[in-house]
């Protein structure tokens, strides 16, 4: 257990609708990464957060967002969804204070569009 | 875009023979970590190794890093069933911060 709790663990929905999927990461870990793993794809970085501000952007598309919360929870907003969209989505987070290394990963949310 | 490319993109050993993976990568890091998937799992981390480091061992796993040619190698000895599994390179790129990049994997399949 990495301690980085990612709901819901599956989703599915169609196309065209919206859908957020939530991080809580490891306490006390102040930055939150979100990645996208799709088969033809690999693990795509999409965007980094530290301590409520956005840190990196990665190739995020406008129709995805993200935010942290003051609680250091996170949400990926994922909207207007295509075929393409179907992933598994990890949250990963970071303890901070110069800390160089080591991300640990929930266990993914999968989505399905249909 | 992928920093990092791993090669091969699938190995088939026996139990206990080795298995060796690669990666090469594009620019400049402070350093490059290697991470385990199980199917559908999320990554755990295996390894870092960096830049001013050469060689680093954990266990079973060897790590190797050659800047000059923006590469690095995990070996695998005495392999066992359970470390059936994709394996990823990530990199720390100098010029982008916290962000980690992540190599395309090597699924390595161990037979009984």
């Amino acid at each position: 257990d990495s301690g980085v709790t990612q709901t819901p663990k599956h989703l599915i929905t169609a196309t065209g609708q919206r859908v957020t999927l939530r991080c809580s990461p490891r306490s006390g870990d102040l930055s939150v990464y979100w990645y996208q793993q799709s088969l033809d794809q690999g693990l795509q970085f999409l965007i980094q957060y530290y301590n409520g501000e956005e840190r990196a952007k990665g190739n995020i598309l406008e129709r995805f967002s993200a935010q942290q919360f003051p609680d250091l929870h996170s949400e990926l907003n994922l909207s207007s969804l295509e075929l393409g969209d179907s992933a598994l989505y990890f949250c990963a987070s970071k303890p901070s204070g110069g800390y160089t290394g080591e991300l640990f990963f929930g266990e993914g949310s999968r989505l399905t569009v249909l | 875009s992928q920093q990092g490319e791993e090669d091969p993109q699938a190995l088939s050993i026996q139990e206990g023979e080795n298995a060796t993976m690669n990666c090469s990568y594009k620019t400049s890091i402070n350093n490059l970590q290697w991470y385990r998937q199980n199917s559908g799992r999320g990554l755990v981390h295996l390894i870092l190794i960096r830049s001013n480091e050469r060689e680093k061992h954990s266990g079973r796993l060897r790590v190797t890093l050659d800047t000059s040619k923006k590469s690095s190698s995990l070996l695998i000895t005495a392999s066992r069933a359970a470390d059936t599994a994709s394996y990823f390179c990530a990199t720390d790129e100098k010029s982008s911060g916290d962000k980690l990049t992540f190599g395309t994997g090597t699924r390595l399949a161990v037979r009984p």
